[in-house]
């Protein structure tokens, strides 16, 4: 089965800074990968998503990119501010079937 | 629109207790999914199920554990018995069952089993 790690666990940046979070998958069939964002004690909530036929994929601050050959995807986020500190989890799979989600990414966004 | 909904948002029970959850998915989505989200082991997918029909169950720890989907706009999360390890947040999602769509996931129900 699809096995997907995500790095780094923890991730602390200065407010108007940068963050980008990391997830490999060992599936070469997965063909969707979306990003969710989960504040605590709250649904995760998809952000953003990435169909295997692109390589990247922007939306305003939030940008995702996949390296099929490598079978990695990545999750940047820029000019961050406070709200965006939360748990960020991703997936790999078909989106309607299994999705297998990483371990997630505790951001905090310092003021 | 309406999202997910599941049902109850707290569950609070004694052990040997039996425990069932409920959600009703987006109108118009055939896909719902069970997952079980705890520290130790983040979040798992339990079953999904494709127009009614349980697709994918392998993720159901074991046999204290049972899902239904009686119709298209109801389903069920059943333990029998409970037992304190069974303490998580059950989220249910649902998704168009075309192409690659998007889960969208209900606020969850946590349950405690003491």
């Amino acid at each position: 089965g699809e096995n997907v790690e995500q790095h780094p666990s923890t991730l602390s940046v200065q407010e108007g800074d940068s963050a980008v979070i990391k997830c490999t998958y060992s599936d070469s069939a997965s063909n969707y990968f979306p990003w969710y964002k989960q504040e605590l004690g709250k649904r995760p909530q998809l952000i953003i998503d990435i169909r295997s036929n692109v390589g990247e994929k922007k939306d305003q601050r939030i940008a995702v990119t996949l390296n099929k050959t490598a079978k990695h995807f990545s999750l940047h986020i820029t000019e961050t501010q406070p709200e965006d500190s939360a748990v960020y989890f991703c997936a790999a799979g078909f989106g309607n079937e299994k999705l297998t989600f990483g371990t997630g990414t505790r951001l905090t966004i310092i003021p | 629109d309406a999202g997910v909904i599941q049902s109850p948002r707290h569950e609070v029970t004694e052990m040997g207790q039996e425990v069932t959850l409920r959600c009703k998915p987006i109108s118009g989505h055939n896909s719902l999914f069970w997952y079980r989200q705890t520290m130790m082991r983040g979040l798992e997918l339990l079953i999904y199920f494709n127009n009614n029909v349980p697709i994918d169950d392998s993720g159901m720890p074991e046999d204290r554990f049972s899902a239904k989907m009686p119709n298209a706009s109801f389903s069920t999360l059943k333990i029998q018995p409970s037992e304190p390890r069974d303490s998580a947040v059950y989220f249910c999602a649902s998704s168009l069952a075309q192409g690659n769509q998007p889960q969208h996931f209900g606020d969850g129900t946590r349950l405690s089993i003491l």
